[in-house]
């Protein structure tokens, strides 16, 4: 039971340059996020998802996509990445809330981006 | 939407000694209230949570209270050891239909547990 992982652990792109990071979880958990954490800001929320087909934009959103095709992965997207978009990606999972229960959220190891 | 605030910033405490973190929030809908530690270059971990039934939950060293008509609760850890050093983060829950369990954190505690 590998949890939530997420790939690359880190990655320098260049100013324009698109990527995708891919988060995975083994969890069967309903509910996946993306976020950011810059020094000082804690963490963001970009997106997120309540099952399969589906997403919503979260606290900053602009500059991403994201995708959820399959129940166990979260794909971000930077379409033209910029320096500000600098900064440590976490993705998280969580069961659903029915009954009160699944509250939760469990991180990823994090994937540090650098734009040049 | 939710604001949660953290306080302080930065602590230092002799090892030994007690650590308190405050944290407010805004939303009278939030309902949980997870505590994360975060190591260097690590992923954030749950330490502790306390639901809004609730107006004390203790683990061993570590306790969290909760008062819900100030919207104030606040992180203990007792005779602080050098590897509770990290940086801690609160946050809140609304709980509101379809909006997908979404998290509020805090901007983070850098707690440094001087030997």
């Amino acid at each position: 039971n590998a949890g939530v992982t997420q790939t690359p652990k880190f990655r320098v792109l260049k100013t324009g340059q698109s990527m995708t990071l891919l988060c995975a979880q083994d969890m069967n958990h309903e509910y996946m996020y993306w976020y950011r954490q810059d020094p000082g800001m804690g963490l963001r929320l970009i997106h997120y998802s309540v099952g399969e087909g589906t997403t919503a934009k979260g606290e900053v959103p602009d500059g991403y996509n994201v995708s959820r095709l399959k129940k166990q992965n979260f794909l971000l997207g930077l379409e033209s990445a910029a320096p500000s978009q600098t900064s440590v990606y976490f993705c998280a999972s969580s069961r659903n809330l029915a009954g009160g229960l699944g509250d939760t959220q469990y991180f990823g190891p994090g994937t540090r981006l650098t734009v040049l | 939407g939710e604001n949660v605030e953290q306080h302080p910033s930065t602590l230092s405490v002799q090892e030994g000694d007690s650590a308190v973190i405050k944290c407010t929030y805004s939303d009278s809908a939030s309902n949980y209230f997870p505590w994360y530690k975060q190591e260097l270059g690590k992923r954030p971990q749950l330490i502790i949570d306390i639901r809004s039934n609730v107006g004390e939950k203790k683990d061993q060293r570590i306790a969290v209270t909760l008062n819900k008509t100030a919207k104030h609760f606040s992180l203990h850890i007792t005779e602080t050891q050098p590897e509770d050093s990290a940086v801690y983060f609160c946050a809140a829950r609304p709980l509101r239909p379809n909006t997908g369990n979404q998290f509020y954190f805090g901007t983070g505690t850098s707690l440094t547990v001087i030997p």
